[in-house]
């Protein structure tokens, strides 16, 4: 099946740096990936739509400044929390997109837990 | 804001009982979605039901759709421990996206 990467699993920094996070396809391409936002015992919260060589939609409410999302080819986006501070600790979870019908499945990267000090 | 609301919150049952859980959601769709979540994990599709279907099987899976009652059930039957997760109702309408429902915790006890 379809498999999604996601590095690094666990980061911890402090107040005020930036953090990138890779996601990856391994053996597809994705035209479109998704970056969410989990918080402890929550549901996953859309953050952005990245879509190959066009700029990332955001949902309401997330900071495009703050949250960079770049999708430089059909297999890798990545998001790069900037300047991040303890309420940006989180589980971030990408996900990527396979066909084109209206019964297409996302298939999801294993998560990276960021914990800002 | 999230489109679904599960129901229960939270399921604890004993090995090899059936376990039911529920998604309810508020607009049109063009299918609705079941996903598992070990703690800690990444989400595994488990199965997806088209708007034009009714009832759908996988293995142990049973998913039904009502889209005059916006509603969806998933039957996990005969439980295994390995099944202790959390199950989320994921939604797509026209614009494609996943809209995911608050989730339950499903705990099955040995």
């Amino acid at each position: 099946g379809a498999v999604v990467s996601q590095h690094p699993s666990r980061v911890i920094c402090k107040s005020g740096t930036s953090v990138k996070i890779e996601c990856r396809s391994l053996d597809f391409q994705a035209t479109t990936m998704f970056w969410y936002r989990q918080f402890p015992k929550q549901s996953l919260m859309l953050m952005a739509t990245s879509n190959e060589g066009s700029k990332a939609t955001y949902e309401q409410g997330v900071e495009k400044d703050k949250f960079l999302i770049n999708h430089a080819s059909l297999t890798l986006s990545t998001l790069t929390v900037t300047s991040a501070h303890p309420e940006d600790s989180s589980f971030y979870i990408c996900s990527a997109r396979v066909g084109r019908a209206y019964t297409d499945t996302q298939y999801f990267g294993p998560g990276t837990r960021l914990t800002v000090l | 804001s999230q489109q679904g609301e599960e129901d229960p919150q939270a399921l604890s049952i004993q090995e090899g009982e059936n376990a039911t859980m529920n998604c309810s959601y508020k607009t049109s769709i063009n299918n609705l979605q079941w996903y598992r979540q070990n703690s800690g994990r990444g989400l595994v599709h488990l199965i997806l039901i088209r708007s034009n279907e009714r009832e759908k099987h996988s293995g142990r899976l049973r998913v039904t759709l009502d889209t005059s009652k916006k509603s969806s059930s998933l039957l996990i039957t005969a439980s295994r421990a390995a099944d202790t997760a959390s199950y989320f109702c994921a939604t797509s309408g026209s614009a494609r996206q996943l809209t995911f429902g608050s989730g339950t915790q499903l705990t099955v006890l040995p």
